[in-house]
């Protein structure tokens, strides 16, 4: 099956701790994205990759880290610096068209502090 | 500064009624319409899109409309079911900035 898998579905933290998120998709999509989801507030971009070995910041970088060392996989890591870290992220992929953004989400993972 | 405004927030209609959710933008470099259904627990998944050189766009029970003078866009369900209870994002795709830019959400419930 083709798509995008997130592990853990549920992470928690410990205060002071870092913790990463996996992203791995086999879409063969150049485009990776991370977002957070708070309840009401939508979705807000965190980083994304446009192609292997490079990554942008999005609205909220602050608190988190990327690395994008192949193309399949995109780690989200979830520093100390991050102090209000509970919430739901989205790894998303895209296949990049000229004139569209069609996003792929994978199903997501909920990180809580203990 | 939030660039796609999204309403309700919150949605509850009856089974076999219409759900009607409403977007605003104002960045006119905009050239994409997207709309996103996002089951409890799951990741979004693309629904319906617009682009605006056409009113509107209809897909089975589901229709885009689309005012460009306005700078609004709409999500129509008709005939609504329980199974469209979800929650449902409009976003906004600049092709010259390459940014996708999410409304807030609407959470829809459709009674049985």
């Amino acid at each position: 099956d083709g798509g995008i898998t997130q592990s853990p579905k549920y992470l928690f933290r410990k205060e002071g701790q870092n913790v990463t998120l996996s992203c791995e998709q086999n879409l063969n999509h150049d485009a990776m994205y991370w977002y957070r989801q708070d309840p009401g507030q939508g979705l807000r971009l965190i980083y994304y990759s446009q192609i292997v070995n490079d990554f942008q910041k999005g609205d909220i970088a602050e608190g988190y880290s990327v690395s994008r060392e192949k193309k399949e996989s995109f780690p989200l890591t979830v520093t100390s610096a991050q102090k209000n870290p509970t919430a739901f992220y989205l790894c998303a992929s895209s296949a990049r068209t000229e004139n569209n953004e069609k996003l792929f989400f994978g199903s997501g993972t909920q990180l809580s502090v203990l | 500064q939030q660039q796609v405004k999204q309403s309700p927030q919150s949605l509850i209609v009856q089974k076999g009624g219409i759900s009607i959710i409403n977007c605003a933008y104002e960045n006119t470099a905009f050239d994409y319409f997207p709309w996103y259904q996002q089951f409890p627990g799951k990741g979004p998944a693309l629904l319906i899109a617009i682009r605006p050189d056409v009113s509107e766009k209809k897909e089975g029970r589901f229709t885009i409309s689309f005012n460009k003078s306005a700078k609004q866009f709409s999500l129509h369900i008709m005939d609504s079911q329980p199974g469209d209870s979800a929650t449902y994002f409009c976003a906004a795709f600049s092709g010259s900035a390459r940014q996708l830019t999410f409304g807030s959400g609407t959470q829809l419930t459709v009674l049985p």
